[in-house]
């Protein structure tokens, strides 16, 4: 089954609204990690977060190893946040198993 | 921030074909990855390697052959294409493995078997 589950599978937001995006893991985890692909493809790093909570401008990511999940948090969406969110998990044997995403749309 | 550099960016060829994609990384990182994206599958690991010289086996190898000649570069090699590998292709390096290691991703190469 999938080892890496992420909701919701799609999103639609107002600008300035709010967003929460869930990882959850099937098996332990070492460690994971946020991505942003913008539209074209490319992909960049957002946030390496093992464990705790990390904020980078509108962003905060939260991973809690012990319960397998981690979130997301996007604070007043802008129409440049447009995209999908993948995040990847680092197993106990130094496997990296990507999500499918969140595909997020943010309308003005 | 490190730069990682794909080549081509999107090419077709035909069923049989043969296809090189290029990966370039100027960060002295040890570390460079192969993977696929596909809808429904998320990336998935072709192959991988710790340094020139050395390969490792991925997740889903089957069809596909890499080479890492020095520590800058590494290739993905599809020697009898088929329409199976029509995907987008990533490659990725971090400076050690995966644990504690930030991936950095290059822009990707979408590549089309007709």
């Amino acid at each position: 089954g999938q080892q890496v589950q992420q909701s919701p599978a799609s999103l639609v937001l107002q600008e300035g609204e709010n967003a929460e995006l869930q990882c959850n893991f099937s098996t332990s985890l070492n460690s994971m990690q946020w991505f942003y692909q913008r539209p074209e493809g490319s992909l960049v790093s957002l946030f390496y977060n093992p464990s705790g909570t990390k904020q980078s401008g509108r962003l905060t990511s939260t991973t809690v190893i012990k319960e397998r999940r981690s979130s997301l948090h996007i604070s007043s969406s802008q129409i440049t946040d447009s995209g999908t969110y993948l995040c990847a998990m680092v197993s106990n044997t130094d496997k990296v198993v990507f999500g499918t995403g969140t595909r997020l749309q943010v309308s003005p | 921030e490190a730069a990682v550099t794909q080549s081509p960016r999107n090419k077709v060829t035909v069923t049989g074909g043969n296809v090189t994609l290029s990966c370039r990384q100027t960060n002295s990182h040890n570390y460079m990855y192969w993977y696929r994206q596909d809808t429904g599958h998320g990336l998935r690991l072709i192959h991988y390697s710790y340094g020139a010289g050395n390969l490792q086996i991925g997740d889903v190898p089957d069809g596909y052959k890499a080479t890492r000649t020095t520590q800058e570069d590494f290739f993905l090699l599809l020697e009898l294409a088929s329409p199976s590998q029509t995907s987008l292709y990533f490659c990725a390096s971090s400076e050690q493995g995966y644990s504690g290691n930030t991936l950095y991703f290059g822009e990707g190469s979408r590549l089309i078997v007709v």
